[in-house]
Formats: structure tokens, sequence, C-alpha cells
């Protein structure tokens, strides 16, 4: 099956600072989805994004499918954003996805 | 609009017990999943359904069981729980077809077996 690899596995940044998550997966994919599980465990859909590129505040995320690569950029970071990202991905129909193991965020003050 | 609903939120269950976790959904989605979720690990699917009435096979659907009867119920079972079975399950919904969108997920289901 696809493999998804995230990274990095744990970040720890100060208030303020930006940040880019990396989702590497190693086939073509038709649906690919940034999740956030809070602290509370929580799971939020963040973008669905298989191609291109899509900015909702703060945050963003780029596609790149013909290099299998996804990006999810957060700006201006505050303690709110602590938690684990997700990327997830589906190949086939019925949009199973296939999570990466995530990458968790700390975000100090 | 409660979006994905999850009941029950927590259980214990001895080995050999069964219990059935309920997933309801008021979107009107078509596909509906079961994720679980391990310590340190990513999401991994159980069974999924692509519509009222079916149902099929994920990535770890050994020792449960679902059902969908209603487009916005999707039920897993326990048969026979085990230890290796405490997990946090994960119920979503999505449209589908020409309208795959995101999922939503419930707030999860946190089950320990002794």
């Amino acid at each position: 099956g696809i493999q998804v690899e995230q990274s990095p596995p744990d970040l720890i940044l100060q208030e303020g600072a930006n940040s880019t998550l990396r989702c590497n997966f190693s086939d073509s994919v038709n649906n690919l989805q940034w999740f956030h599980q809070n602290p509370w465990g929580q799971l939020i859909n963040l973008f669905y994004i298989p191609s291109g590129t899509k900015q909702n505040g703060r945050l963003s995320a780029t596609t790149v499918a013909t290099e299998r690569y996804s990006l999810l950029y957060i700006s201006s970071s505050q303690t709110t954003d602590s938690g684990v990202y997700f990327c997830a991905v589906s190949t086939g129909t019925a949009s199973k996805l296939t999570f990466g193991t995530g990458t968790r965020l700390q975000v100090t003050l | 609009n409660a979006g994905v609903t999850q009941t029950p939120k927590f259980r214990v269950l001895k080995t050999g017990q069964s219990m059935t976790l309920l997933c309801a959904q008021d979107m009107n989605h078509e596909y509906m999943y079961w994720y679980r979720q391990d310590p340190g690990m990513g999401l991994r699917l159980i069974h999924y359904s692509v519509g009222e009435g079916t149902t099929a096979k994920g990535e770890v659907p050994d020792g449960y069981n679902v059902s969908r009867l209603k487009k916005q119920n999707f039920l897993l079972g326990l048969e026979s729980a085990a230890p290796s079975q405490t997990s946090v399950y994960f119920c979503a919904s999505s449209f589908g077809g020409t309208g795959i969108m995101g999922y939503t997920f419930g707030s999860g289901t946190r089950l320990t077996v002794v």
C-alpha cells in the first residue's frame, strides 16, 4: 500500500514563530487532507488539498502532486496551534485515507 | 447541527465481552468510516461504507463487524473483546462521488479491554 511519511516528527516553537510541516507519499493520490488533533483528542479537518495551494487564515497548504509531497505552513504560531498534525492520502475509490504518523507541535510562550 | 456523534465516549470491557459503538451523522454524507488510533501512531482504517446497506473491510478488520442499516448511522461491533483492541476509535463521514470533500470526525471513543 501507499506509504506516508511526515517530517519533522516533533517540533517546538515559540509563540509568533513560523513553521513548515512536510508530507511525502509514495504513489499518485486523488485525495489528500491535513488534520489537526488538539490536546483533547479532537480531529479537525484543516484542508482538503489533492493539488494546488489553499489558505485559511494563518494556515496554508501546498500539494505538488507530480512530486508527491505536500507542505503545511503555520505562520505566527499560537499556543492553540499545539497538537498533532496529520497528513492523510487516498489512492482509490471511497476516499479511504492512509494516515502518516504525524508531527507533534508544541508552541510555548 | 451536531455533525458526527459517537457514543459512548469511554468504556471499559473485560476480555471476551461484546459491545457496539454507535456513530451518527446529520450531514447526509454517503461515506462513513471507522478508524482506530493507537499511541504514537496515525489512524488505521477498520471498516467503511459507501452507502446505506453497504460495508467493506479496511486495513485492520479482524475482530470487528459493522452495519449500516440507515444512511445516518454506522455501527461498529466487537463480538469478543481482546486487550489488543484497547484503543481510541474514531468515526468519520464524507460526501462521496464527485462531491468528495474533507472528512468530518467524531470526538472518539476511548475503549479499554482488561
